[in-house]
């Protein structure tokens, strides 16, 4: 059975603070894997994808980067602007989404 | 460029009514996908439509069924709407079925 799980739920970073979060898959015929943020109320916003293993793909503060069972979204001295529910999305023959990691980034 | 538009923005219906939901793409995007938010669930796929054609479909009930037109703009219906149905319906579109998808506002559907 095709299943995603993020880790963690949620997560509180000083302003500075670097951390990772991961994206766990299992999916049949994987053609790729995107990861997305969604704030409040607004629909998801587009981030990156991921083709295959040992792929990463940067933007600003945060990089993506993928194996063949789990991906992970750094983020390297975070601002609060940055907090957010970040979702990823693997896709076989359908997207699957994750139900995300809730960021909160303190000032 | 204009992107995903959806109507609309907030709805609230009774039991047994029913919904109809319109999402229209960005310009020259042919895929539109549907999905159910909700807080325990996070993003439920409902169904994808390729030029006018269901791709694909999740595991829903079939009161939920979609079409799309020839200008891909889509529209989705719920019939018998249950409690249960109250979540924030969300449309994608993309350029091909695997491509980035991107996503419009979506639709607060409340039923009471």
């Amino acid at each position: 059975e095709d299943q995603v799980t993020q880790s963690p739920e949620a997560l509180r970073l000083q302003e500075g603070e670097s951390s990772s979060l991961n994206c766990s898959y299992t999916v049949s015929g994987l053609r790729g894997l995107f990861w997305y943020r969604q704030d409040p109320g607004k629909g998801p916003e587009f981030l990156f994808t991921l083709y295959s293993a040992g792929e990463e793909k940067e933007k600003e503060r945060l990089k993506a980067t993928l194996t063949k069972k789990e991906s992970f979204l750094h983020i390297t001295a975070p601002k609060p602007e940055d907090s957010a529910t970040y979702l990823c999305a693997p896709t076989g023959n359908q997207f699957y989404f994750g139900t995300g990691t809730s960021l909160t980034v303190i000032p | 460029k204009a992107g995903v538009t959806q109507t609309p923005r907030y709805l609230i219906k009774t039991r047994g009514q029913q919904v109809t939901l319109s999402c229209s793409p960005i310009s020259g995007h042919r895929s539109v996908s549907w999905y159910q938010q909700t807080p325990g669930q996070g993003l439920q796929f409902l169904f994808e439509y390729f030029s006018e054609t269901q791709r694909n479909k999740g595991n829903f009930p079939g009161r939920f069924s979609g079409r799309q037109f020839s200008n891909s703009r889509s529209e989705m219906n719920v019939s018998t709407l249950e409690l249960g149905d109250s979540a924030l319906y969300l449309c994608a579109s993309s350029f091909t079925s695997d491509g980035e998808q991107f996503f419009g506002p979506g639709t607060r559907l409340t039923v009471l």
